[in-house]
């Protein structure tokens, strides 16, 4: 077990670029969960999925931002037309509904610097 | 809805020396109440999780908190820290109840500051 992991893990990009992340969580997870973390602050949610059925998105998650999980295993997270607000990590993390209480695994995250 | 008050953003200890990290929850229903650790340039790592019963709650590296229902608390503490326990510590919260969200609401974070 390689716990979850998070490509690439920094990425430097100039504001209107698109990015775009993956994550692969633990191969027997069905549960995948995006959150940003800012500097200063804890992570916040952005999105969750159960196998290929995104089930809640945040009001955070904007028009620019989508993300994928199509195949029910790895994820993608999008952010088109970049901002300098959108500088921050992404994190990534797995569970598994078959768990008592679906502990979260998380993975070393993603630092997104938006020039 | 529910929400976390981590209000020391920094703690400054002595090695050896006791230590406390607050937090504080709001919600109308019973939660769940956990503790991670981010070490620099690393993703959170779960150091204890309290789901029922027993108050007082044991985690890794000698950790342990206790849930204080009527205080909404869930305070960290360990008795003797070392140098490898600097890092960030943030205490989260998330629904206990059948249809809750998945989401966990986090803290700011508490930085904790060992010094020799």
């Amino acid at each position: 077990d390689t716990g979850v992991s998070q490509d690439p893990r920094h990425k430097i990009t100039k504001r209107g670029q698109n990015v775009t992340f993956r994550c692969d969580p633990i191969s027997e997870h069905n549960r995948l969960y995006w959150y940003r973390q800012t500097l200063g602050q804890g992570p916040e949610f952005l999105t969750y999925f159960q196998n290929e059925a995104q089930l809640e998105k945040s009001r955070l998650l904007s028009d620019r931002f989508s993300a994928e999980r199509p195949k029910g295993s790895f994820s993608t997270l999008e952010i088109q037309r970049t901002e300098q607000g959108d500088s921050a990590m992404y994190l990534c993390a797995s569970s598994s509904s078959g768990s008592s209480y679906n502990e979260q695994f998380f993975g070393p995250g993603t630092r997104l610097t938006v020039l | 809805a529910q929400s976390v008050t981590q209000l020391d953003s920094q703690v400054p200890v002595f090695e050896e020396a006791p230590v406390e990290l607050r937090c504080n929850y709001s919600s109308s229903v019973s939660v769940y109440l956990f503790w991670y650790v981010q070490y620099p340039n690393q993703g959170l790592q779960l150091l204890l999780k309290y789901l029922s019963g027993s108050t007082l709650v044991k985690g890794i590296n000698g950790f342990e908190a206790e849930f204080n229902k009527s205080q909404t608390s869930f305070h960290l503490r360990k008795p003797s820290v070392h140098i490898s326990d600097t890092a960030e510590y943030f205490c989260a919260v998330r629904g206990a109840y059948g249809g809750a969200t998945n989401k966990l609401i986090f803290g700011t974070g508490t930085l904790l500051a060992v010094q020799p």
